[in-house]
């Protein structure tokens, strides 16, 4: 299976801050990446698919980028409401694995 | 409104089975494929399978923790999928999500609200 090594796994900040994440695969995976947010006791929620393609809804202070093995999100500009966890997931091939997640706090 | 209700959870004894059910709404069911994803208590996320949809013959898709235990199928008809757990263990104790999977976005992107699955003597 294909692992997914995701840092850091928490990450504190203020508002207005620029945040970056990432994750790195054990294999190339082209750009079948996505990534996640979930909030305590709420479910994920896609902001991030095709490694770089901004999910309907989601604000354009969020980007992704990266190809192959390397990927990265940014939250250019902190807000409330994105302290949160945050899970890359690969869905280039079978068993699909997300990484380990980064837990985004206010600093 | 799309949504997604995840049913079936609770309390059951290690070797026990569970099914848990989803019922979708407010979108073309037999089009998608459908995931389940677990997450354990205090714990990240973890992809535990996949129904295709009819255009692929209903094939499925499992982690490795889970197969040849956990079996997934659906129900075009009643706009439902349900994950089949067998001979589970205390591991298995999650909260379990369904999630629909829209090709054109390569990404799960309508959620269930979760079902929690506790496996305990």
């Amino acid at each position: 299976a294909i692992q997914m090594t995701q840092s850091p796994s928490s990450l504190s900040a203020s508002v207005g801050d620029r945040v970056t994440i990432t994750c790195r695969a054990s294999q190339g995976i082209r750009n079948d990446l996505g990534w996640y947010q979930q909030k305590p006791g709420k479910a994920p929620k896609l902001l991030i698919y095709a490694a770089s393609s901004l999910q309907s809804g989601v604000p354009s202070r969020f980007s992704g980028s990266g190809s192959g093995t390397d990927f990265t999100l940014t939250i250019s500009s902190l807000q409330p409401e994105d302290f949160a966890t945050y899970y890359c997931l690969q869905d280039y091939n079978y068993p699909y694995t997300f990484g380990r997640g980064t837990k985004l706090e206010i600093k | 409104e799309v949504q997604l209700v995840e049913s079936g959870g609770g309390l059951v004894q290690p070797g026990g089975s569970l099914r848990l059910s989803c019922a979708a709404s407010g979108f073309t069911f037999s089009d998608h494929y459908m995931d389940w994803v677990r997450q354990a208590p205090g714990k990240g996320l973890e992809w535990v399978g996949r129904s295709r949809n009819k255009a692929t013959s209903y094939t499925t898709e499992y982690a490795a923790s889970v197969k040849d235990r956990f079996t997934i199928s659906r129900d075009d008809s009643k706009n439902s999928v349900h994950l089949q757990m067998n001979s589970l263990k205390t591991e298995d104790t999650a909260v379990y999500y369904c999630a629909k999977y829209t090709g054109s976005v390569n990404g799960m992107d309508v959620w269930g609200q979760g079902t929690t699955v506790t496996v305990s003597s």
